[in-house]
């Protein structure tokens, strides 16, 4: 079955600590995208990618970092400059530039 | 800026219709999505319009007045299902990103 797949659903992070979160695609989309989402609020744009080897900043990308070294990957690390990463991270993909995003199930970020 | 503006909440009975309003202001508009995300899930993609006028799938309608900068999702026969919230989303260009709005809650009561 084609889909998009985030790992770990649940991860904590220790202060200073930088984590990763992991997102594969096997679609064959083109671009791919990090979101956050914090309580009953709407989705942020940290970074998007609409190419192998090339990446965007979005609204939010202070204390993130991405790499796109292949299609189907599109790993978010979280670093200790990000001070509030507490959150719901989603990631999302979609074919060329199209409207309709795709997303994977979520990954909780907590800092213990 | 960029904003949209969506109710934070809406509460309706099953069975009936109700309207989630999203007004935008963006640099650019390609078009206006609309996602619903139930508790805890991902979001799950509903309609597009990037031209006026009504686009209907089964339940669920999508409307967009550009000249407005104005949109709306309609629901009809509502279900309990239906509970979720309700993201409407700017695509300021072809090659850009989505924008998404606050969310809006939808409790479809018995």
């Amino acid at each position: 079955d084609g889909g998009i797949t985030q790992s770990p659903k649940y991860l904590f992070r220790k202060e200073g600590q930088n984590v990763t979160l992991s997102c594969e695609q096997n679609l064959n989309h083109d671009a791919m995208y990090w979101y956050r989402q914090d309580p009953g609020q709407g989705l942020r744009l940290i970074y998007y990618s609409q190419i192998v080897n090339d990446f965007q900043k979005g609204d939010i990308a202070e204390g993130y970092s991405v790499s796109r070294e292949k299609k189907e990957s599109f790993p978010l690390t979280v670093t200790s400059a990000q001070k509030n990463p507490t959150a719901f991270y989603l990631c999302a993909s979609s074919k060329d530039s199209h409207v309709e995003l795709f997303f994977g199930s979520g990954t909780q970020l907590s800092v213990l | 800026g960029q904003s949209l503006e969506q109710p934070s909440e809406v509460t309706a009975v099953e069975g009936a219709i109700v309207q989630i309003n999203c007004t935008y202001q963006t640099s650019g508009f390609y078009g206006l999505s609309w996602y619903q995300q139930h508790d805890g899930g991902a979001p799950t993609f509903l309609s597009y319009n990037g031209l006026d006028g009504l686009e209907e799938t089964g339940r669920f309608s999508s409307f967009l007045s550009r000249s407005d900068s104005y949109g709306y999702l309609l629901l009809q026969e509502l279900q309990m299902k239906d509970s979720a919230s309700y993201f409407c989303a700017v695509k300021e260009n072809q090659g850009g990103k989505l924008i998404f709005g606050q969310g809006t809650e939808l409790s479809v009561k018995p």
